[in-house]
């Protein structure tokens, strides 16, 4: 999991709430990126974001926010448009001179 | 978007055998990426393998690719229970931003 952390590990929402999931690193990487993953999936890119304070729409990124205020953070607000919201998921970064994504333990949360 | 397909959904072997599994993939890449992901947690980075070359070896791990084919192999050798993960494969397409597409993936289970 390398210098990546994400919290908490599991999460519990109740219908109509907003939750957010927090992704820091200390890699001193200029890349970050939020997937989703289904059970027998692979992983779909929510946000991603290159730079401090820009970030572009991933493949599903309906009923999801993100913000990049400092290169160590990459929160994920799941918003209550987002309608089936049960899921894993997965904050990675990456550096300038790799092309390798490094990843998160990962948050698993659940819609009660 | 999943551009890579992974080939069998699922395999089992016995410890000590060989473990071979199969990525294709839909449009000119950068590079193509392995991971392996142990059940409930974040992936780790196993081997990536550039455009212009055919084959690459890490350790027990051997990755041949075919971009006349669009396709990937990765093959792992002499199996241990340790083995026991799900892998993925991750294309970086020419053109699309440095994001990886990742493929639904391969579940290995290695029976002591």
């Amino acid at each position: 999991d390398g210098g990546i952390t994400q919290s908490p590990k599991y999460l519990f929402r109740k219908e109509g709430q907003n939750v957010t999931l927090s992704c820091e690193q200390n890699l001193n990487h200029d890349a970050m990126y939020w997937y989703r993953q289904d059970p027998g999936q692979g992983l779909r890119l929510i946000y991603y974001s290159q730079i401090v304070n820009d970030f572009q729409k991933g493949d599903i990124a309906e009923g999801y926010s993100v913000s990049r205020e400092k290169k160590e953070s990459f929160p994920l607000t799941v918003t209550s448009a987002q309608k089936n919201p049960t899921a894993f998921y997965l904050c990675a970064s990456k550096g300038h001179s790799t092309d390798t994504q490094y990843f998160g333990p990962g948050t698993r949360l659940t819609v009660l | 978007s999943q551009q890579g397909e992974e080939d069998p959904q699922a395999l089992s072997i016995q410890e000590g055998e060989n473990a071979t599994m199969n990525c294709s993939y839909k449009t000119s890449i950068n590079n193509l990426q392995w991971y392996r992901q142990n059940s409930g947690r974040g992936l780790v980075h196993l081997i990536l393998i550039r455009s212009n070359e055919r084959e690459k070896h890490s350790g027990r791990l051997r990755v041949t690719l075919d971009t006349s084919k669009k396709s990937s192999s990765l093959l792992i050798t002499a199996s241990r229970a340790a083995d026991t993960a799900s892998y993925f494969c991750a294309t970086d397409a020419k053109g699309n931003d440095y994001k990886l597409s990742f493929g639904a993936g391969t579940t290995v289970t290695v029976r002591a």
